[in-house]
Order: structure tokens, then C-alpha cells, then sequence
């Protein structure tokens, strides 16, 4: 069966730092790019990173550039999120998502809360 | 950016109604467009592909249409299971967006 699931997520203080993990299992993890989409709390989807098979490609939405960087160990079957410099509103479930070659995220995990306060 | 837009954001219907979430795309995208179903505490979980496929396992009540910028997605015949939020969602260049979400109330 194939499976993701996040961990890593917890309370933190503003300008603190989260490494989130996703374990990877019933597939070949390094063929497929990996992506990172985050939900506020009441909010809608946001796509937030994505990481080629590979590690060689990254991508970045503009709101956590800088900040966040994304990383894989196909050794271990794991994609990786380091959240840098958070603030209030990076507080959100944080999912990982396998990404089809067509381009859309065929298999989402359960998901990792960050709360991001003082 | 590709930016996507759903309308309408709130919908009231009744079971066995045919319903229609509209998404528009800032520019054209082809057929590179998904839809997912999200309800409260859960992952999304993928509906269609490549704007018109059925993903495996999903009801057949569930149907998506359109190419270029314009796209819908239909529930032909509302089951109770089906009030949720649904979100369309682009990819295009290794970046990805999702419309604002539409969510399916019981009227």
C-alpha cells in the first residue's frame, strides 16, 4: 500500500526553526518529485515546495522563499521541509504529496501541525 | 503566476441535486488541471486528472470537463458522502496553485 506520513511538527516561537518529515513506503520513492502543501487553520490549500526524484530541481512558492528548503533522502525513503524564521502565519497542517508525472498529487499523507506563538 | 479561481466559494444543495464548481485560470493551462474533495480533519484526497480522468476508485457521478482556462467539475447526483470542499488545482513549470476552495453544504 502506499503510504506517507509526516512528523516533525510541534509549537513553536516566532523566528523559531521545524525540520517536518515525510516517510515514504509502497512505492519507488526516487522516481517520483515530492511536493510540500500547507493548510491554515480555516484556509484553503497552499502549495509551499516541490523537490525532483532526484533532489536535483526545487521550487518554492514566493511566501516562504528564503526561509524553508526542501530536501530528500532516497536512501531512507524520506522528504525533508527545514522551516526557517516562522511567523504567526506559517501556522498551518503541513502535508507531503507524491507527484504524479502528470503533474498532480496523487497520494497526500495525514499531515504535521506547526503552531507558530509565543 | 498562474492564478485559479473557483466559483461559487459556497454552495447549498440537496441530495440528488446535479451540481457545477467552475474554475478559471489566469492563463491557459491546457489540460493540466486536478480536482480534489476535502472534508473537515483530512487529507485531499484526488478526484480527477488531466482535467477529464476519473481517478481510480472514484464514483462515476463525479465527471470533469473543459481545456485552456476554463474547467468544471459535476457530481451528477449529490450523495450525502459528497458534501465537502473541493479545490481545482494547475500545474504548470514545476510550481503549483489551488483555486480558493468551494464548499458543498446541505440546503
Amino acid at each position: 500500500e502506499v503510504q506517507l506520513l509526516e512528523s516533525g511538527g510541534g509549537l513553536v516561537q516566532p523566528g523559531g526553526s521545524l525540520r517536518l518529515s515525510c516517510a515514504a513506503s509502497g512505492f519507488t520513492f526516487s522516481s517520483y518529485a515530492m511536493s510540500w502543501v500547507r493548510q491554515a487553520p480555516g484556509k484553503g490549500l497552499e502549495w509551499v515546495s516541490a523537490i525532483g526524484g532526484s533532489g536535483d530541481r526545487t521550487n518554492y512558492a514566493d511566501s516562504v522563499k528564503g526561509r524553508f528548503t526542501i530536501s530528500r533522502d532516497n536512501s531512507k525513503n524520506t522528504l525533508y521541509l527545514q522551516v526557517n524564521s516562522l511567523r504567526a502565519e506559517d501556522t498551518a497542517v503541513y502535508y507531503c504529496a507524491k507527484v504524479h508525472d502528470w503533474g498532480f498529487l496523487d497520494v497526500w499523507g495525514k499531515g504535521t501541525t506547526v503552531t507558530v506563538s509565543s | 503566476d498562474i492564478q485559479m479561481t473557483q466559483s461559487p466559494s459556497t454552495l447549498s444543495a440537496s441530495v440528488r441535486d446535479r451540481v457545477t464548481i467552475t474554475c478559471r485560470a489566469s492563463q491557459t493551462i491546457s489540460t493540466w488541471l486536478a480536482w480534489y474533495q476535502q472534508k473537515p480533519g483530512k487529507a485531499p484526497k484526488l478526484l480527477i486528472y488531466k482535467a477529464s480522468s476519473l481517478e481510480s476508485g472514484v464514483p462515476s457521478r463525479f465527471s470533469g470537463s473543459g481545456s485552456g482556462t476554463e474547467f468544471t467539475l459535476t457530481i451528477s447526483s449529490l450523495q450525502p458522502d459528497d458534501f465537502a470542499t473541493y479545490y481545482c488545482q494547475q500545474y504548470n513549470s514545476y510550481s503549483w496553485t489551488f483555486g480558493q476552495g468551494t464548499k458543498v453544504e446541505i440546503k
